[in-house]
């Protein structure tokens, strides 16, 4: 039982670059989110999806894109990658409260 | 004010040693509460929820106060295991499954 898959686990873009963080649970959970954390602001929630065909903005959206493919898998998209997407990312999914996260992406951008 | 507000410390504490975090919460309408623990460059994992009537883990024993609106987790006999990030989280009322995470408390058990 994987639990949820993230890839890639590192990643250094340059300034304008683009590019897919994908995520897969294995779990038949309902809702899945998209988080990021920063060193003193805590986890940050990007883009949720309570369920298959459904996705909402979290706190912080912009400069990014989501795709629930299917029940399984949540993608983010970083169109055009700013300095200030540097960060790690997490992917998780839930039924109920319980919360089962990625191993995390750190991204950096150049 | 913030959603979730925690010391974030750090706690230097020697091992064998008992410890206490506290968290408090903004919205009084929040009814489900948890900790999770994050190690050093990992994902965060649940460590307990926390009931209305306290309940505990083994050495763990987390607490609710809905009046002040605070939550509390306390560490017996600490390991050096402990040493972590210890994240205080609320759900967000009529938000579904969506949960608020404190920044985290950082916990060094000394040997």
């Amino acid at each position: 039982n994987a639990g949820v898959t993230q890839t890639p686990k590192f990643q250094v873009l340059k300034t304008g670059q683009s590019m897919t963080l994908q995520c897969a649970q294995d779990m038949n959970h309902n809702s899945m989110y998209w988080y990021r954390q920063d060193p003193g602001m805590g986890l940050r929630l990007i883009y949720y999806s309570a369920s298959e065909g459904t996705t909402d903005k979290g706190e912080v959206p912009n400069g990014y894109n989501v795709s629930r493919l299917n029940k399984r898998e949540f993608s983010l998209r970083l169109e055009s990658a700013a300095p200030s997407q540097t960060s790690v990312y997490f992917c998780a999914s839930s039924w109920g409260h319980g919360y089962t996260f990625g191993s995390g992406t750190r991204l950096t951008v150049v | 004010r913030k959603e979730v507000e925690q010391d974030p410390g750090p706690f230097n504490v020697p091992e064998g040693a008992t410890v206490a975090f506290n968290c408090t919460y903004s919205n009084s309408a929040s009814q489900s509460f948890f900790w999770y623990r994050q190690d050093c460059r990992k994902e965060p994992k649940l460590l307990m929820s926390v009931y209305s009537s306290g309940n505990e883990d083994g050495r763990f024993t987390a607490q609710l106060n809905r009046a002040s609106q605070y939550i509390s987790l306390l560490i017996r006999d600490s390991k050096l295991s402990d040493s972590a990030t210890y994240l205080c989280v609320v759900n967000i009322p009529f938000g579904n499954e969506k949960l608020t995470f404190g920044t985290g408390t950082r916990l060094t058990i000394i040997p």
